[in-house]
């Protein structure tokens, strides 16, 4: 079975500061993994993924994350947050092997950025 | 080009009717998966499939559920006898192909049953 465990359901940081959402992961393999962000009354719009390469990877709007397989994370991050960074941010991961594909997501985590 | 479109927006049903909830997926895109998302939860896979055969059903919750692809491109889920607990927002997510490396998410149906 895979899991994913946002340990944080809220994150304040003010305007231009650096800003972290935590993310682990559970699964059997190697994994490939996601972050999504979703907006009040909008679907969930795709950020960026690690399927294999450079732990660190960059995505949309200057958001990048680190994979880090002893530690079973992937932080998201960004250097300096905006207000309209504010958001509900899902990781989600799956198996590389096998024929399944669906995601399993974390719970979410609020990302507030403050003026 | 148009993304992942799904209708109707919101659905309030009456215990123990049925429903359907219609998918139409990006134009080419071969997967296509439903998810529910619960309030304050991340979304909860139900069911695959690439082209128009359901490739993974294990997250149906039980046989009142049942999802269709006919022709590879529009789904449409279907739920018989609709219980309070089936209250959620269905999403819907297509990828162009079977490596589903990123899936596109529509807006998603909200689900009341009352």
């Amino acid at each position: 079975a895979q899991s994913v465990a946002q340990p944080e359901d809220q994150v304040n940081v003010a305007e231009g500061n650096p800003l972290t959402v935590k993310c682990t992961y559970s699964v059997s393999g190697n994994p490939y993994l996601f972050w999504y962000v979703q907006y009040p009354n909008r679907g969930l719009q795709f950020l960026l993924k690690y399927i294999t390469g450079d732990n660190l990877v960059k995505g949309s709007y200057g958001f990048e994350a680190e994979f880090n397989k002893s530690q079973t994370s992937f932080h998201l991050k960004k250097p300096s947050a905006l207000v309209s960074d504010s958001a509900l941010y899902f990781c989600a991961v799956r198996v590389s092997s096998g024929s399944a594909r669906q995601l399993t997501f974390g719970s979410g985590t609020q990302l507030t950025v403050l003026p | 080009g148009a993304g992942v479109s799904q209708t109707p927006s919101n659905k309030v049903t009456e215990k123990g009717k049925y429903v359907e909830l219609r998918c139409d997926p990006i134009s080419g895109h071969t997967a296509l998966y439903w998810y529910r998302q619960s309030l304050g939860q991340g979304p909860e896979f139900l069911i695959y499939f690439q082209g128009t055969g359901a490739a993974d059903d294990s997250g149906l919750p039980n046989d009142r559920f049942f999802a269709v692809r006919p022709e590879g491109s529009v789904s449409t889920l279907k739920i018989q006898r609709t219980e309070r607990g089936d209250s959620a927002v269905y999403l819907c997510a297509s990828s162009p192909s079977a490596s589903g490396y990123e899936q596109y998410f529509g807006p998603g149906t909200r689900l009341t049953v009352t």
